[in-house]
């Protein structure tokens, strides 16, 4: 069983730029959540996406933006970067019919830095 | 609103030593209450979890009880190893399911 993937593994863009990360889920898993990890900090979570619909998201701006696929990949997309956006970007993916005590299966992150 | 609370670190201890890690946290409803760890250079793994009030979650030697009265989930383990130095996080989940609320995760080092 393939678990979770995500790339790029690192990234470096400018202040201003855009970025699209990528993570592609579990085998079998429909849900997808997204998760800024600052340094020194615990995830926060950004959106989850289920059957290509966001559902449910946190407290972020409009310039976070994302995409399920109908093969459960999803994208995370921002829209002109700041610096406070450097973080560790994390993908988890969860199993249908798991219901509240759901387990979400995380992928190893991309390390995105503003400059 | 919903979150957690967990010890802040860095914790240093001696291989074999005892580990307590505090989590509390503020949520309505009825919470599931989780123990992930991130080793160095990996992405978090589920450690542990507890669905409802009295419910005691284990893997590894860790464990963590679901206290709803003092709405705490402290984690244990009797014996740790240089293995085990990770960073350890509690977090949350409401009967959604579609949201988890973290802490702000605490580093655990073991020294031989």
């Amino acid at each position: 069983e393939t678990g979770v993937t995500q790339s790029p593994t690192h990234l470096i863009k400018t202040r201003g730029q855009q970025v699209t990360l990528r993570c592609s889920s579990q085998s079998g898993h429909n849900t997808v959540s997204w998760y800024q990890q600052a340094l020194g900090q615990g995830p926060q979570f950004i959106f989850q996406y289920y059957r290509e619909e966001e559902n449910g998201r946190g407290n972020f701006p409009p310039r976070f933006s994302g995409l399920q696929f109908p093969n459960y990949s999803s994208e995370l997309n921002v829209n002109a970067l700041e610096l406070d956006d450097s973080a560790l970007y994390l993908c988890a993916s969860t199993k249908p019919g798991t219901g509240v005590s759901n387990e979400q299966f995380f992928g190893p992150g991309t390390r995105l830095t503003v400059l | 609103g919903d979150s957690v609370t967990q010890m802040e670190g860095p914790v240093t201890l001696s291989e074999e030593a005892f580990l307590t890690i505090n989590c509390t946290y503020t949520a309505t409803g009825y919470p599931s209450l989780f123990w992930y760890v991130q080793y160095p250079g990996e992405g978090l793994q589920l450690l542990l979890k507890a669905t409802k009030a009295d419910d005691k979650g284990s893997n590894k030697g860790f464990e963590a009880t679901y206290r709803k009265e003092t709405t705490s989930f402290h984690l244990e383990k009797g014996s740790v190893q240089v293995s085990d130095s990770a960073v350890y996080f509690c977090a949350l989940s409401k009967n959604t399911g579609n949201q988890f609320y973290f802490g702000t995760g605490t580093s655990l080092t073991v020294i031989p």
